[in-house]
């Protein structure tokens, strides 16, 4: 089974580009969302949504974007590159079923350098 | 005060020792709760769930007190492998789930 799948592994962008951050899952998870990682910080909630068509912002929203138009995928968009978006980031999902008991599955991560 | 707190360690512990590991939370509406342990640079898996009654999965115990609000982990005979980050996660309904990690307690298991 795929479960999550995120797309880059790796990448390195220069301040003021824009890129996209691609997720997908094959489990038929309502759930989605975005996390990033930073030293000392622990996993923060970027983004999230819980079903297509509805998105909401999550601990750390500014300057991402994200859209759900399939259950399946759920995109992470930077607008303007800063360095401070330095970081790793996780895609998660999830069942949204049975009072929020069920765990979160996530992705293999992308590594992120803005220089 | 963080919504959730952990020590984070590291815990270094011979092989075959047992170690535990706190971890408290501050909103008392929580309502689920998990251990998830991450390797270096590698994304969180979950470890085990946390019941109200308490669990164990082989050489791991979860344990939950409501009451004075933490989760508790405890590894016993621990194993080189087991030398990871472990991560506390809590679960709080607010319309939609809301999940809140730790930012976890290391630890190193040493031959």
């Amino acid at each position: 089974n795929a479960g999550v799948t995120q797309t880059p592994k790796f990448q390195v962008l220069k301040t003021g580009q824009s890129m996209t951050l691609q997720c997908a899952q094959d489990m038929n998870h309502e759930y989605m969302s975005w996390y990033r990682q930073d030293p000392g910080m622990g996993l923060r909630l970027i983004h999230y949504s819980v079903g297509a068509g509805i998105t909401d912002q999550g601990e750390v929203p500014n300057g991402y974007n994200v859209s759900r138009s399939t259950t399946e995928d759920f995109p992470l968009r930077l607008l303007s590159a800063a360095p401070s978006q330095t970081s790793v980031y996780f895609c998660a999902s999830s069942y949204m079923a049975g009072g929020f008991r069920s765990p979160l599955h996530f992705g293999n991560g992308t590594r992120l350098t803005v220089t | 005060r963080k919504e959730v707190e952990q020590d984070p360690g590291p815990f270094n512990v011979p092989e075959g020792a047992t170690v535990a590991f706190n971890c408290t939370y501050s909103n008392s509406a929580s309502q689920s709760f998990f251990w998830y342990r991450q390797d270096c640079r590698k994304e969180p898996k979950l470890l085990m769930s946390v019941y109200s009654s308490g669990n164990e999965d082989g050489r791991f115990t979860a344990q939950l007190n409501r009451a004075s609000q933490y989760i508790s982990l405890l590894i016993r005979d621990s194993k080189l492998s087991d030398s990871a980050t472990y991560l506390c996660v809590v679960t709080t309904s607010g319309g939609y789930q809301k999940v809140t990690f730790g930012t976890g307690t290391k630890l190193q298991v040493i031959p």
